[in-house]
């Protein structure tokens, strides 16, 4: 089955830094690739959608500016958590489907992020 | 009229029984639901998905049954164990664009 990887898994930061985590679609090309953050017992909440060569589009409430996005191939995807803060703390996840109109929609394991 | 709407919350079957699990959207324009299964600490995985033109859709113990008129699907596992319990998300898209997931059920099958 399509494989996607992210990494790191874990990542610990103090308050005021940047954490870069990437997102890598192994055997499939990703037209579009989607950030997810999810709390605690939560559902999946869409932070921003982006397209190979294209800026993403971000949901409503998300900071373009704290979130950075970069689709740079069709096989990567990162998400920069600038000047992190505790409240960044969370689970965030990539996704990425394929070329076909129904391609599925495959996850990476998640990163989870805490800022101290 | 983009919400997916998920039953139960929470859900305890014992082994070797039937889970349950409902969803309903009110987005004619979706065509594409599937089922995802998360762990905790990981990311979700695709179990099984369908289209609107078949009413049901079988792989191994997992079944989906769409009722495209009453706007609802849900998923049927037969024979739970105890390596089921994890937390199932439906979701609808329009072709694989814009996913809503729904709220999640936590499915604890005891042994």
């Amino acid at each position: 089955g399509a494989v996607v990887s992210q990494h790191p898994s874990r990542v610990i930061c103090k308050s005021g830094t940047s954490v870069k985590i990437e997102c890598r679609s192994l055997d499939f090309q990703a037209t579009t690739m989607f950030w997810y953050r999810q709390f605690p017992k939560q559902s999946l909440m869409l932070m921003a959608t982006s397209n190979e060569g294209s800026k993403a589009t971000y949901e409503q409430g998300v900071e373009k500016d704290k979130f950075l996005i970069n689709h740079a191939s069709l096989t990567l995807s990162t998400l920069t958590v600038t000047s992190a803060h505790p409240e960044d703390s969370s689970f965030y996840i990539c996704s990425a489907t394929g070329t076909g109109a129904f391609s599925p929609l495959h996850f990476g394991n998640g990163t989870r992020l805490t800022v101290t | 009229q983009q919400q997916v709407k998920q039953s139960p919350q929470s859900l305890i079957v014992q082994k070797g029984g039937i889970s349950i699990i409902n969803c309903a959207y009110e987005n004619t324009a979706f065509d594409y639901f599937p089922w995802y299964q998360q762990f905790p600490g990981k990311g979700p995985a695709l179990l099984i998905a369908i289209r609107p033109d078949v009413s049901e859709k079988k792989e191994g113990r997992f079944t989906i049954s769409f009722n495209k008129s009453a706007k609802q699907f849900s998923l049927h596992i037969m024979d739970s164990q105890p390596g089921d319990s994890a937390t199932y998300f439906c979701a609808a898209s329009v072709i694989s664009q814009n996913f809503v997931f729904g709220p999640g059920t936590r499915l604890s099958v005891l042994p």
